[in-house]
Parts: structure tokens; C-alpha cells; sequence
């Protein structure tokens, strides 16, 4: 069952500019999480939103969330030829089953120096 | 160092050699998972646990056993692999439960002949 989904499918930048990714679910959810995975390596969580919550930031990551949407946006702002990678949002389904996290089908970003 | 560990990192084997890829874990973490990821399906839940001896299917079982006798440990069986089980898997545990940060083992690139 996938439950997220993220847009767009790839998206190439230079180096500097920001890069925006966006995630759409399906169903209510207690949280987001967000993870990057560089090229055949294990992803690395980035971040995570409650349900509560509207904005968060990390660094250089800023996270949104509109529950009434079904959506969340993951911003990189002055991005750098390092974050080259795939990045994922992930979702834990209101009153899903006790272990599924549900990965969406990532967003490859190129950040050309 | 923290961290998740799989082995074997590569294996090609041919159809019907039942194998075990090893996944361990040193942080004491009680939820462990394993996922396979597939180009344009993303990451997709094999299999979880939430606890020793506690073990519960994800979004794709067929084909594939765990077990969970130690708290550290969560091998992933395939007892009769097919072609259609050739994939990158991934291991991953948390503190508690699946809402906690995943710590993603280094990824098992499976080829079955």
C-alpha cells in the first residue's frame, strides 16, 4: 500500500539555488518523516514532523506540513553538490498497523556545481 | 559506533538455494525492519518486529521469514529464492516503534539466476 508519494519524480539544480520536494499521503497520519539516500546506500533520517506541528527546521532543511492537505514540503535552501541524492518522506498511518512505516517512491535531486 | 550492519553486502545465487542475510544491530534498539527496494516502487516493508520472539509481516512477506531471538539480531530467510527476489534489501531498527528515527543498515544487493 503506498501511502506517499513524492513530486517531483526528479528535479536538477545548481548549486545555490533551492531545491523543493513535496510529499502527498492518502490517509490521517501521527507523523512525517523525511530521509536522504545517496546513490545504492541506506537512507539517513533527516527529519521528522508531528501531526501538531506546521514548520520545522533543521540546518538548511525546512519542513512543512498541511494535514488538511494531505501534504508536506521538504526545502533545501543554498543547495551544494553534496546533497545530490534521493530523498524520501515517510508516513505513520493514524491507526495503521503497529510496525508499517510507509515509504514513499523518492525524489532524485541533482545539484550540478 | 552505533550502527546497523548486514552481511553479506553483495550475493548472486541461483533459484531455489535457500540464504540468510544477517542484520544486527548495537544500540539496544527494540524495532527492527527489513525492506527491499525496487526501481519505481520505492522501499517497500518486508517484514517487522517490534520486540524479541515478536515479528509481523509487512507490505510484502511472500517468499521471505525473519525471527527475532535476540534482541540485537533479525535475519531475513528466503528459503527458496526466485528471480522476482532479486533486489536491494535494507535493514533497519528504532528505539521503540516504528514512528522513532530508523537507522538503516548499509544495504544487500540480492541477484537470483
Amino acid at each position: 500500500s503506498q501511502q506517499g508519494e513524492e513530486d517531483p519524480q526528479a528535479l536538477s539544480i545548481q548549486e545555490g539555488e533551492n531545491a523543493t520536494m513535496n510529499c502527498s499521503y492518502k490517509t490521517s497520519i501521527n507523523n512525517l518523516q523525511w530521509y536522504r539516500q545517496n546513490s545504492g546506500r541506506g537512507l539517513v533520517h533527516l527529519i521528522l514532523i508531528r501531526s501538531n506541528e506546521r514548520e520545522k527546521h533543521s540546518g538548511r532543511l525546512r519542513v512543512t506540513l498541511d494535514t488538511s492537505k494531505k501534504s508536506s514540503s521538504l526545502l533545501i535552501t543554498a543547495s551544494r553538490a553534496a546533497d545530490t541524492a534521493s530523498y524520501f518522506c515517510a508516513t505513520d498511518p493514524y491507526g495503521g498497523s503497529q510496525g508499517n512505516l510507509i515509504f514513499g517512491k523518492g525524489t532524485k535531486l541533482s545539484v550540478k556545481p | 559506533e552505533a550502527q546497523v550492519t548486514q552481511n553479506p553486502r553483495y550475493l548472486i545465487t541461483v533459484t531455489g538455494k535457500k540464504l540468510t542475510v544477517t542484520c544486527s544491530q548495537n544500540m539496544n534498539h527494540e524495532y527492527m525492519s527489513w525492506y527491499r527496494q525496487d526501481p519505481g516502487l520505492g522501499l517497500r516493508q518486508i517484514y517487522y518486529s517490534m520486540n524479541v520472539e515478536v515479528t509481523d509481516k509487512g507490505d510484502v512477506p511472500e517468499g521471505y521469514k525473519v525471527s527475532r531471538k535476540e534482541k540485537r539480531n533479525f535475519p531475513l530467510i528466503l528459503e527458496s529464492p526466485s528471480p522476482n527476489q532479486t533486489s536491494l534489501y535494507f535493514c533497519a531498527s528504532s528505539f521503540k516503534h516504528r514512528t522513532d528515527t530508523q537507522y538503516f543498515g548499509p544495504g544487500t544487493r540480492l541477484t537470483v539466476l
